[in-house]
């Protein structure tokens, strides 16, 4: 069965400095990924997605993440994050084939400090 | 122009009250799909239509019985809520079931 495992439950960073947010995935079959960020009290929002093709993906308000066949991974990047990227941010998978059903990792939560 | 719009946003009521919890979508979207955040925020799918068919039922209480009355609309009966059934539901649409999918902004649900 797939699952998705999100490797830290909370990262705090000063604003301005480079973040990364890792999610392994583990799938017998190809996958296509996301990653979602809920804002305090609010829903969620499609950050990037991998389908297929190159495996470096830019998503929105800065961020990227590169999918990694051979290490199941598919970890979020940000070269210089602000105050406004707290937030929780949530890897999901589903497997190619299957019937729209995503799995989504435990979230992690972004803590930008000034 | 909200694209997966659902209302009420907050849900206070008393066990064993029932309340129903709507979801419309505007982006022409073919399948629709309950999903709910607990009190960890981990998020699980609930069900899930195509075309007005369900598709997806996971281990759910009978308690929640979901309806779709054409594409656009999926909503979310609750009877004899438990304090357990507190938690943020959140609707969501994709173009067919091996798309993106889109989230609405959430219900948040406390059973008191």
């Amino acid at each position: 069965a797939q699952s998705v495992t999100q490797l830290d439950s909370q990262v705090p960073v000063f604003e301005e400095a480079p973040v990364e947010l890792r999610c392994n995935y583990s799938s017998s079959v190809s996958v296509y990924l996301f990653w979602y960020v809920q804002y305090p009290n609010q829903g969620l929002q499609l950050l990037l997605k991998y389908l297929s093709g190159s495996t470096l993906v830019k998503g929105i308000n800065g961020f990227e993440a590169e999918f990694n066949k051979s290490q199941t991974s598919f970890h979020l990047r940000k070269p210089s994050v602000h105050i406004s990227d707290t937030a929780e941010y949530f890897c999901a998978v589903i497997e190619n084939g299957n019937t729209g059903k995503l799995i989504f990792g435990q979230g992690t939560t972004l803590q930008v400090k000034p | 122009d909200t694209a997966v719009s659902q209302t009420p946003k907050y849900l206070v009521t008393q066990m064993g009250n029932d309340k129903s919890i709507k979801c419309e979508q505007n982006l022409g979207h073919d399948t629709m799909y309950w999903y709910k955040q607990d009190s960890k925020k981990f998020l699980k799918i609930m069900f899930s239509y195509n075309n007005k068919e369900l598709i997806i039922n996971e281990t759910v209480p009978n308690r929640f019985s979901p309806k779709s009355p054409d594409k656009a609309h999926l909503n979310l009966h609750i009877n004899s809520l438990e304090l357990g059934d507190s938690a943020v539901y959140f609707c969501a649409s994709s173009q067919s079931q091996r798309n993106t999918i889109y989230f609405g902004e959430g219900s948040w649900l406390t059973v008191v």
